[in-house]
């Protein structure tokens, strides 16, 4: 079957680094999304990853492992307004994202 | 970048009525649109995948004859939410695929529907 796992809920502080995981299995795969939503809001991508490694844009880095089914984001120097929850979704053989329940990021300062 | 538009953005309706949400692609040419309901402290939930021109591809528990999808042209899906209920009650959000790039998706603003 086709599965996502990312953690519920996680807690940083301004200003530190902090890192969600993402573990898939998926039928096929064409790729492995981070996307962002605010509460009330919809998702606004973030980053795209379909080779292994690391790739950075400003803040965010995100990393994938295709061998080990994994993916990370990586947040640095957090500030209050990254208080949302990440999706993390793998795209399959068939081009449909496959959706993670999300992390919900809460930043206390 | 991309813009996806949906409308309208917020709509309250009677139990019994029913409500059309229109998606729409504003600069690109979207051959498959996407219809996703979000319920309160979930994620999103795929409901049904639509192809300009052919018949909407509906998830396993999604009933096609109460939400009629409509993608009747390259820039624009309907969703209609027929004889609503306040189960129905939900954010309803669109996302398109450019028709060049099938690993792009754009999402729409969202939809909150809320049936008293």
């Amino acid at each position: 079957g086709q599965n996502i796992d990312q953690p519920t809920e996680m807690t940083a502080t301004e200003g530190a680094i902090v890192q969600i995981n993402c573990t898939y299995q998926t039928s096929g795969f064409n790729g492995l999304f981070w996307y962002q939503q605010h509460a009330g809001e919809a998702p606004t991508f973030l980053s795209y990853n379909v080779l292994d490694g690391l790739e950075e844009k400003g803040r965010f880095s995100s990393f994938l492992s295709r061998s080990k089914g994994y993916s990370y984001l990586l947040l640095k120097e957090l500030q209050m307004k990254d208080s949302a929850s990440y999706l993390c979704a793998s795209m399959d053989s068939n081009y449909q994202l496959i959706w993670g329940a999300g992390t919900k990021l809460i930043i206390k300062p | 970048g991309a813009v996806v538009s949906q409308h309208p953005s917020r709509v309250i309706c009677k139990s019994g009525t029913s409500v059309k949400i229109e998606c729409r692609s504003l600069d690109f040419q979207a051959t498959t649109m996407f219809w996703y309901r979000q319920f309160p402290k979930q994620s999103l939930m795929l409901m049904a995948t639509s192809n300009e021109g052919s018949k909407a591809t509906y998830e396993q528990g999604v009933e096609k004859d109460k939400f009629l999808i409509n993608h009747a042209s390259l820039t624009l899906s309907t969703l209609t939410v027929t004889s609503a209920h306040p189960e129905d009650s939900s954010f309803y959000i669109c996302s398109a695929r450019d028709g060049a790039s099938r690993e792009t998706q754009y999402f729409g603003p969202g939809t909150r529907l809320l049936v008293l």
